[in-house]
């Protein structure tokens, strides 16, 4: 089974902290996937990554950066961590990029931001 | 532009009713689509996918869904609703060409009573 992890079911921060939210996928997959979920928003897309260092912006990177130093983990960086930021964060990985492939996501990030 | 449209934010079925679930598209192409299902606190799952070929394919859980390219729909649907079916559903479409990405609907919740 695949199995994506992320570190932190919950995070409460304060706004203007600098935020990692980390994923890990054991499958050697090389894409991955950073969604933010909001109600009535459904997933949007932040940032993906094909490979290594290599990182792609989805639909809404603004206020987020993202790190893929080794091929397994794919770390979302909030800059300066803001009340709108506030959300549910998932993660996905993927075998190659042929959409065909099946995302296999994490169980999510709750991150508020006081 | 591509979207996906699920026009019920929330669904309430009693226990061992049928169920449909609504999913539109706008794609110009030939779509790769997805049902996931997110149980409360979990990561999506996915739950059938359409790539080609028949248009009803079966899932897991007892779910299935038919895509009718003229009604640009691709409706989930179950014959009798478990308890445990309790969970809000989204709809995806798979992009091709250089963005393979998903674009996700915005979800449908559902509710079963006893």
């Amino acid at each position: 089974d695949v199995k994506v992890t992320q570190s932190s079911r919950y995070l409460v921060k304060r706004t203007g902290e600098k935020v990692f939210l980390e994923c890990v996928q054991d499958m050697d997959h090389e894409n991955m996937f950073w969604y933010r979920q909001d109600p009535g928003l459904g997933l949007r897309l932040i940032y993906f990554s094909y490979d290594v260092k290599m990182k792609e912006k989805g639909d809404i990177p603004e206020g987020y950066s993202v790190s893929r130093e080794k091929k397994e983990r794919f770390s979302l960086i909030l800059e300066s961590a803001s009340t709108n930021q506030t959300s549910m964060y998932l993660c996905a990985s993927r075998f190659g990029a042929s959409t065909k492939n099946i995302q296999y996501f994490g169980a999510g990030t709750r991150l508020s931001v006081l | 532009a591509q979207s996906v449209t699920q026009p019920d934010i929330h669904i309430t079925v009693s226990e061992g009713a049928s169920l449909e679930l609504r999913c539109n598209y706008s794609y110009g192409a030939t779509p790769y689509l997805f049902w996931y299902v997110q149980s409360p606190g979990q990561g999506l799952q996915l739950l059938l996918k359409y790539f080609s070929g028949d248009t009803l394919v079966q899932g897991i859980k007892g779910f299935e869904a038919e895509f009718k390219r003229s009604q640009s729909s691709f409706n989930l649907r179950k014959p009798s609703v478990h308890w445990s079916d309790a969970a809000e559903y989204f709809c995806a479409v798979g992009l091709g060409g250089a963005t393979n990405k998903l674009i996700f609907g915005t979800g449908t919740l559902l509710a079963v009573q006893p």
